[in-house]
């Protein structure tokens, strides 16, 4: 079993709908937690940043955190045709600079 | 544009030729990182450099992989007598805090 589990999808939906994306892990020490978007054949481009539990917001986005079980969220609200893309999470311990990515969630969004 | 930029953007090889990629961060940021990615899986960590000293391999880099950063400044990958299972994405980050990484677009290489 991998530390980071990520569905692979892909994930369809329609234009302007709310998208949940998620990731559950096995380390307990894992503290930092990210979502990068990664366009197709592009790098990954940072998204969100939280630490330890709870929600954090940026504009469509919100990030949420869930230590006691493991589980990590992005939504995404009004989702546009521009937001297909993939969406990797990664986490890492405190006091390590290595972040571990999941497999990445493709989704697509259909006008 | 004063991202991450990685060079070249697209290399063919045949097995068991050198290669060797560049990667210039972001201005003033101290660390840097290799990553591998294959299709449909995420970043797999390769090496870590703060300033020019390399402080982490992962594990699973064979011998034939080697990484510099002279300097503190740019960073060169070198993979010699590449294999056909080294074709994937060469991802480099950079970062100032070591909490916030920043992607360059990747080398992707193929091995025939």
């Amino acid at each position: 079993q991998k530390e980071v589990e990520q569905d692979p999808g892909p994930l369809s939906v329609p234009e302007g709908a709310i998208v949940s994306l998620n990731c559950t892990y096995s380390n307990s020490a894992f503290q930092y937690f990210m979502w990068y978007r990664q366009y197709s054949r592009k790098g990954p481009e940072l998204l969100m940043y939280t630490y330890s539990s709870g929600n954090k917001e940026d504009g469509r986005f919100t990030a949420q955190v869930d230590k006691s079980s493991k589980y990590i969220s992005l939504f995404i609200r009004d989702s546009q045709p521009s937001d297909s893309a993939t969406y990797l999470c990664a986490m890492r311990a405190g006091g390590s600079y290595i972040p571990t990515f999941g497999r990445g969630t493709s989704l697509i969004v259909h006008p | 544009d004063t991202g991450v930029s990685q060079d070249p953007r697209h290399k063919i090889t045949k097995r068991g030729q050198n290669v060797t990629f560049r990667c210039d961060p972001i201005s003033e940021h101290n660390r840097l990182y290799w990553y591998r990615q294959t299709l449909g899986q995420g970043p797999e960590f390769l090496t870590y450099f703060q300033n020019e000293a390399q402080l982490e391999k992962s594990r699973l880099l064979s011998d034939r992989f080697s990484a510099e950063r002279p300097k503190g400044s740019f960073s060169t990958l070198e993979i010699q007598r590449t294999e056909q299972g080294d074709s994937a994405m060469y991802l480099c980050a950079s970062s100032i805090t070591g909490y916030e990484q920043y992607f360059g677009p990747g080398t992707r290489l193929t091995v025939t």
